[in-house]
């Protein structure tokens, strides 16, 4: 049974750039929320999407976007990159309803920004 | 607003130890816990949780903690350490919980880096 997959691991981009992360959710989960882990920081949440709507949104600028898909997968898009989105960027996926199932989180994306 | 702090950023405990590691959060409302572990490279893995009941929470790798609403904090606790506890450790509280398991968006404290002497 696959975890939560995310792809790709490294990125490098430079400022002013668009870039796209994406997301497979542990099989049998229906939601997805995405955080961003700055180096020596905590996670920081930025949204999550269930029924393919974003339901909730942390403190993250417009330049944060994502999309879910039919079959639960997720992409995170940032535009106008700048320095500081550079950051491991994390996935989760969880269950809403039924069997309590616990979040699980991908081993991210680690986007460096030049 | 929620906010989680853990006061040490770094904690050296030599092997066999035991250890603490302190969380204090802020919440208005009845607030749900997690402690979460971050090997190098790695997504986080729950430790443990808490929602509600009995206040002192078992968890995976020999971890418990105990919530205590009036000083309003989580410690994370194990009688003795392995080498292979050395991580980071983070404490979460959320606002919501679903049936199936999930949460809304979680807060995190900065995380405490546990080094683990031979």
């Amino acid at each position: 049974d696959a975890g939560v997959t995310q792809s790709p691991t490294h990125l490098i981009k430079t400022r002013g750039q668009q870039v796209t992360l994406r997301c497979s959710p542990k099989s049998g989960h229906d939601t997805v929320s995405w955080y961003q882990q700055a180096l020596g920081q905590g996670p920081q949440f930025i949204f999550q999407y269930y029924e393919e709507e974003e339901r909730q949104r942390g403190n993250f600028p417009d330049r944060f976007s994502g999309h879910q898909f039919p079959n639960y997968s997720s992409e995170l898009n940032v535009n106008a990159l700048l320095l500081g989105d550079s950051a491991l960027y994390l996935c989760a996926s969880s269950l809403r309803t039924g069997n309590n199932s616990p979040l699980h989180f991908g081993n991210g994306t680690r986007l460096t920004v030049t | 607003a929620q906010s989680v702090t853990q006061p040490d950023i770094h904690i050296t405990v030599s092997e066999g130890a035991s250890l603490e590691l302190r969380c204090n959060y802020s919440y208005g409302a009845t607030p749900y816990l997690f402690w979460y572990v971050q090997s190098p490279g790695q997504g986080l893995q729950l430790l443990l949780k808490y929602f509600s009941g009995d206040t002192l929470v078992q968890g995976i790798k020999g971890f418990e903690a105990e919530f205590k609403r009036s000083q309003s904090s989580f410690n994370l606790r194990k009688p003795s350490v392995h080498w292979s506890d050395a991580a980071e450790y983070f404490c979460a509280v959320g606002a919501r919980v679903y049936s199936g398991g999930g949460a809304d968006g979680l807060t995190f404290g900065k995380g405490t880096h546990l080094i683990i002497q031979p």
